[in-house]
């Protein structure tokens, strides 16, 4: 059972367009996190988002969490061709750390 | 520096060979884990050590066979490697009740 989908699967755009990039679950989760990976690499965290309804800002990356904390998205203002890569969402259960679930992640890519 | 390391980067085996991969985090973390990803890039926790502690297996075959000799390290071995084993391994950390996880950079193991 896939417990979070994630939306659109492959987004292609061109340098300086917006984008969203959807995480959905009919799941609640104590926690959420949005990791980046690039080709070769391991995921690298982004965002942890634990109250229902906050957003972050990590310069022009924002994080959203869904008030009921059953879903998140990112919204990326001016992408630029270093924002390639696979972006995943990740949430955690019963207030546990111990075990992630993963989407199966937005590859995006950025073309200058 | 302060990071997850994991070795080999690549391993090229034959089926039925006895494989290691080995997992080093120097951050102090109290939880590392085992996630294995597929081609298609989807995320799949195996194993899960809390200070040395088996905590989650996720039904991983018994030829998958975790140890953590301490709470820095955990080693994943594999006996009698199959086709189907061929995946990317990351080894990842995080504190106890942190919200992220420190990724590896992986192990890409190919079975032919």
């Amino acid at each position: 059972t896939q417990l979070l989908e994630q939306s659109p699967q492959f987004l292609s755009i061109q340098e300086g367009e917006n984008l969203t990039v959807y995480c959905n679950s009919s799941s609640v989760f104590s926690s959420l996190q949005w990791y980046r990976q690039e080709p070769g690499e391991g995921p690298v965290l982004l965002v942890t988002v634990v109250t229902g309804g906050e957003v972050k800002k990590l310069k022009r990356l924002t994080f959203q969490f869904g008030d009921a904390r059953k879903d998140s998205s990112l919204h990326i203002t001016a992408a630029q061709p270093g924002d390639t890569g696979l972006y995943l969402c990740a949430g955690a259960q019963g207030g546990s750390n111990y075990k992630l679930t993963f989407g199966k992640g937005t590859l995006l890519t950025v073309n200058p | 520096d302060t990071a997850v390391s994991q070795t080999p980067k690549y391993l090229v085996t034959q089926m039925g060979n006895d494989k290691s991969i080995k997992c080093e985090q120097n951050l102090g973390h109290d939880t590392m884990y085992w996630y294995k990803q597929d081609s298609k890039k989807f995320l799949k926790i195996m194993f899960s050590y809390n200070n040395k502690e088996l905590i989650i297996n996720e039904t991983v075959p018994n030829r998958f066979s975790p140890k953590s000799p301490d709470k820095a390290h955990l080693n994943l071995h594999i006996n009698s490697l199959e086709l189907g084993d061929s995946a990317v391994y990351f080894c990842a950390s995080s504190q106890l009740d942190g919200y992220g996880y420190t990724f590896g950079s992986g192990t890409r193991l190919t079975v032919v």
